[in-house]
């Protein structure tokens, strides 16, 4: 089993709906989870990290399930500019550093 | 935020040449690391470049195929070995900086 998976899409939405994306990973001792955005031929950035509580950041929303080891991503009011591939994270580090990518969620925001 | 520069950004090689991929960050930075992302696949970590020591390499990466420097905490260099046609993937730079890892760019290479 994949330490990080998630539903390689695509997504096709068009502009103004919501969308949610969801990753599963395997390491129930996992302490930190983010979701990084990868636009085409560029590198991966931080979009946001997700925190036990759930955290929104305008339009995105994060949310951590433990018991389920599963995270979450929903956008809100796509927009164009969102088209780029998702890719959930999980870092594995107790001590030192494990980050652990899952393979991404393609998503294209049309007109 | 960190500004990495990553060069070559691609290049073609011939199958059993090696090339050696530099990258230049705009601070100093303790951890830095190489990953690698091959077509349809996730990013998965080559390798720690440890500074003034030897780097501190994943399962399935051994150095005398993925040698790494790491002179100072600006600069490190991964040259892929004796290449092969599977190793044409995207190689990243990345450090981490104040919790959060940032990426170079990429040099995409690819080997006939």
């Amino acid at each position: 089993r994949k330490e990080v998976e998630q539903d390689p899409g695509p997504f096709n939405v068009p502009e103004g709906a919501t969308v949610a994306f969801n990753c599963t990973y395997s390491n129930s001792a996992s302490q930190s989870f983010f979701w990084y955005r990868q636009d085409c031929r560029k590198e991966p950035k931080l979009l946001m990290s997700v925190y036990s509580s759930g955290n929104e950041d305008g339009r995105f929303t994060a949310q951590l399930n433990r018991a389920s080891q599963y995270i979450s991503l929903l956008i809100r009011d796509s927009k164009l500019s969102d088209s780029a591939t998702y890719l959930c994270v999980v870092d594995n580090s107790n001590s030192g550093y494990a980050l652990n990518f899952g393979k991404g969620t393609s998503l294209l925001v049309t007109p | 935020s960190a500004v990495i520069s990553q060069k070559p950004s691609r290049d073609i090689c011939q199958r059993g040449t090696s090339l050696t991929i530099q990258c230049q960050v705009d601070s100093q930075v303790t951890m830095m690391f190489w990953y690698r992302q091959q077509p349809g696949q996730s990013l998965t970590l080559i390798a720690t470049a440890n500074q003034g020591s030897e780097a501190t390499y994943e399962s399935g990466f051994v150095i005398d195929k993925f040698p790494i420097s790491r002179p100072n905490l600006t600069f490190s260099t991964l040259t892929v070995s004796n290449m092969s046609p599977e190793d044409s993937s995207i190689y990243l730079c990345s450090v981490l900086k104040f919790g959060e890892l940032f990426f170079g760019e990429g040099s995409r290479l690819t080997v006939l």
